[in-house]
């Protein structure tokens, strides 16, 4: 089993949409889970924290369900810009410096006028 | 500020051949990291750096060496290049401090083929 797993997509949708991705982690001892950001042939950017009381930035909403070990995306009226892929991280464990990081291989969005 | 950088771009070598990829960051961060991303597999650890002085092996470093030259820069070497290299390689950095987690910052991906 893979230590982060995502639906690769793609996920087509209209512009105005709300679109929801999920991701699921192996290892119940993790502490920190993030989502980035790819554009096509760029590099990942961080585009949120994901906390366990849920948190929220403008369209953008995560969520953290540890006893079910998946964490979720949610994006509500989708831009034509919001088309990249989503890339679940997983931090295993804060290690004494140096926070080595598990992404998953990725959802694709496609944002369609 | 320039953030993370790679050099070269994009590189072609034969299979045997040897070369060094090398990263630059500007932000005075101690931690440093090289990865690879395949299609369908994600980036993936190669070696990272948690300060200068120090380097330690990720999730795929055969075929890899590494040096952490100063606080600023971190090279990655392919000593005989094979076809199974063949991916896109990212220096990331950020900062550090046990228990805390920092962003990483990643720089603009070096494109190897090895024929």
């Amino acid at each position: 089993r893979k230590e982060v797993e995502q639906d690769p997509g793609p996920f087509n949708v209209p512009e105005g949409a709300t679109v929801a991705f999920n991701c699921t982690y192996s290892n119940s001892a993790s502490q920190s889970f993030f989502w980035y950001r790819q554009d096509c042939r760029k590099e990942p950017k961080l585009l949120m924290s994901v906390y366990s009381s849920g948190n929220e930035d403008g369209r953008f909403t995560a969520q953290l369900n540890r006893a079910s070990q998946y964490i979720s995306l949610l994006i509500r009226d989708s831009k034509l810009s919001d088309s990249a892929t989503y890339l679940c991280v997983v931090n295993p464990w804060l290690t004494g410096g140096g926070n080595k990081l598990t992404f998953g291989t990725g959802t694709q969005l496609k944002v369609e006028l | 500020n320039a953030g993370v950088t790679q050099t070269p771009k994009f590189q072609v070598l034969k299979t045997g051949q040897s070369m060094t990829l090398q990263c630059a960051q500007d932000m005075n961060h101690n931690s440093m990291y090289w990865y690879r991303q395949d299609p369908g597999m994600g980036l993936r650890l190669i070696y990272y750096s948690a300060s200068e002085g120090t380097t330690d092996k990720g999730e795929v470093p055969n075929g890899y060496n590494v040096s952490r030259l100063n606080k600023r820069e971190f090279s990655l070497r392919l000593e005989s290049a094979a076809p199974s290299q063949t991916s896109v390689y990212f220096c990331a950095s950020s900062s550090s401090r046990t228990g805390v987690f920092y962003e990483q910052y990643f720089g603009p991906g070096t494109r190897l083929t090895v024929t």
